[in-house]
């Protein structure tokens, strides 16, 4: 089956600055890699998401990169302020978002410093 | 948006017992919907995918006669954890996807504490 690992598990960066979480995956059937925002004790929230058709994809502060070939996909939040700080996840679908379940992977904790 | 609910947002109950957890698309259909649990500062595993009409498809490690799935509707999924133990404690949170977006939208998940 399919494995998403995650990088770094924790993140810390000073309000203003950019932060860049990474994940590789395992099965090159993968076409859908969406990136969820985590509060705790609340559902994960959809941020972005970016199919295999396309390497990159931007919605105004975030963006999210992908490398199909090296099979790895990037997070990127730029101008970070504090309302950023939260766990993100990394997913992985065979199927698109509707037909298959996804692949998680461990979460990156995101820290804005003030 | 989509919107996804759950009901119970918590429970507790007592080893042993069975517990129900009911997964609803609001506004939209969804012939499939995903169960998955969260351990505390843990990621997501899917533990089924539930199909209205038909059979759950249980993912490898998940007892499907412990966690029974019934896709009763094309707006209702539940999840019963029957029997249970105090290892069954957790997060347990259903999304169901929506055409269009083609994506998955995440209920507000349901915290089991067993004693």
């Amino acid at each position: 089956g399919e494995n998403v690992e995650q990088h770094p598990s924790t993140l810390s960066v000073q309000e203003g600055d950019s932060a860049v979480i990474k994940c590789t995956y395992s099965d090159s059937a993968s076409n859908y890699f969406p990136w969820y925002k985590q509060e705790l004790g609340k559902r994960p929230q959809l941020i972005i998401d970016i199919r295999s058709n396309v390497g990159e994809k931007k919605d105004q502060r975030i963006a999210v990169t992908l490398n199909k070939t090296a099979k790895h996909f990037s997070l990127h939040i730029t101008e970070t302020q504090p309302e950023d700080s939260a766990v993100y996840f990394c997913a992985a679908s065979t199927r698109g978002g509707g037909a298959d379940g996804l692949t998680f992977g461990k979460g990156t904790h995101l820290i804005i410093q003030p | 948006g989509a919107v996804v609910s759950q009901h119970p947002s918590w429970v507790i109950c007592k080893s042993g017992t069975s517990v129900k957890i009911e997964c609803r698309s609001l506004d939209f259909q969804a012939t499939t919907m995903f169960w998955y649990r969260q351990f505390p500062k843990q990621s997501l595993m899917l533990m089924a995918t539930s199909n209205e009409g038909s059979k759950a498809t249980y993912e490898q490690g998940v007892e499907k006669d412990k966690f029974l799935i019934n896709h009763a509707s094309l707006t209702l999924s539940t999840l019963t954890v029957t029997s249970a133990h105090p290892e069954d404690s957790s997060f347990y949170i259903c999304s169901a996807p929506r055409q269009g977006p083609d994506t998955q939208y995440f209920g507000p998940g349901t915290r089991l504490t067993v004693l």
